[in-house]
């Protein structure tokens, strides 16, 4: 079993969509959590922090659910610069704070 | 200017050839790793370093070596290329947040895309 599980999608939506990713991690130890955005051929990069309470930056709300081991990412209103492909990213704090990242959700908004 | 960079950018090399990319970075972290992505897969970890006198194997560290020659400095080899190690090449710094999360987010350099013939 991968230690952080996505769908690789593609998650083909219109423009203007509301649409939401989730990742399994199998570490119940690990204590932060993370979403990264990759475009093609670039590097990832931060996109936000999930916190316990869960958190929203604009557009995109991040929630935890420690009991089903499960991380969700809501892009509300998709903007066609949305489409890329997105990171769940988990801690081990058993291996020095190590990132565990998943394989990745492609994304693609439509006009 | 980026706070990680990486050179070279491109590389096109033979098979046998030993070539070394390189990694610096800005942000005064103490951590720094490399990665490499094959088109449609995930990240995997080649090799990490902790601090200056610290070097750890990652998960798919063979026919790799690596050199921390200063806190801001990570160099990745290849002592002699093959073809399957054609791939792209991240190097990434991480260091304790100061939001008090205890958490490691890691930042990436724009990578160097490595081509074996």
């Amino acid at each position: 079993r991968k230690e952080v599980e996505q769908d690789p999608g593609p998650f083909n939506v219109p423009e203007g969509a509301t649409v939401a990713f989730n990742c399994t991690y199998s570490n119940s130890a690990s204590q932060s959590f993370f979403w990264y955005r990759q475009d093609c051929r670039k590097e990832p990069k931060l996109l936000m922090s999930v916190y316990s309470s869960g958190n929203e930056d604009g557009r995109f709300t991040a929630q935890l659910n420690r009991a089903s081991q499960y991380i969700s990412l809501l892009i509300r209103d998709s903007k066609l610069s949305d489409s890329a492909t997105y990171l769940c990213v988990v801690n081990d704090i058993n291996a020095g704070n190590m990132l565990t990242f998943g394989g990745g959700t492609r994304l693609m908004v439509k006009p | 200017d980026a706070d990680v960079t990486q050179t070279p950018r491109n590389r096109i090399t033979k098979t046998g050839k030993r070539i070394m990319l390189e990694c610096s970075q800005t942000k005064g972290h103490d951590r720094m790793y490399w990665y490499r992505q094959d088109p449609g897969l995930g990240l995997r970890l080649i090799y990490y370093s902790f601090d200056v006198k610290d070097i750890n194997k990652g998960e798919i560290s063979d026919g790799y070596s690596v050199s921390r020659q200063a806190q801001a400095k990570f160099s990745l080899s290849l002592e002699s290329a093959i073809p399957n190690q054609t791939a792209l090449y991240f190097c990434a710094t991480s260091a304790l947040s100061t939001s008090g999360s205890g958490s490691y987010e890691q930042y990436f350099g724009p990578g160097t895309r490595l081509t074996v013939t």
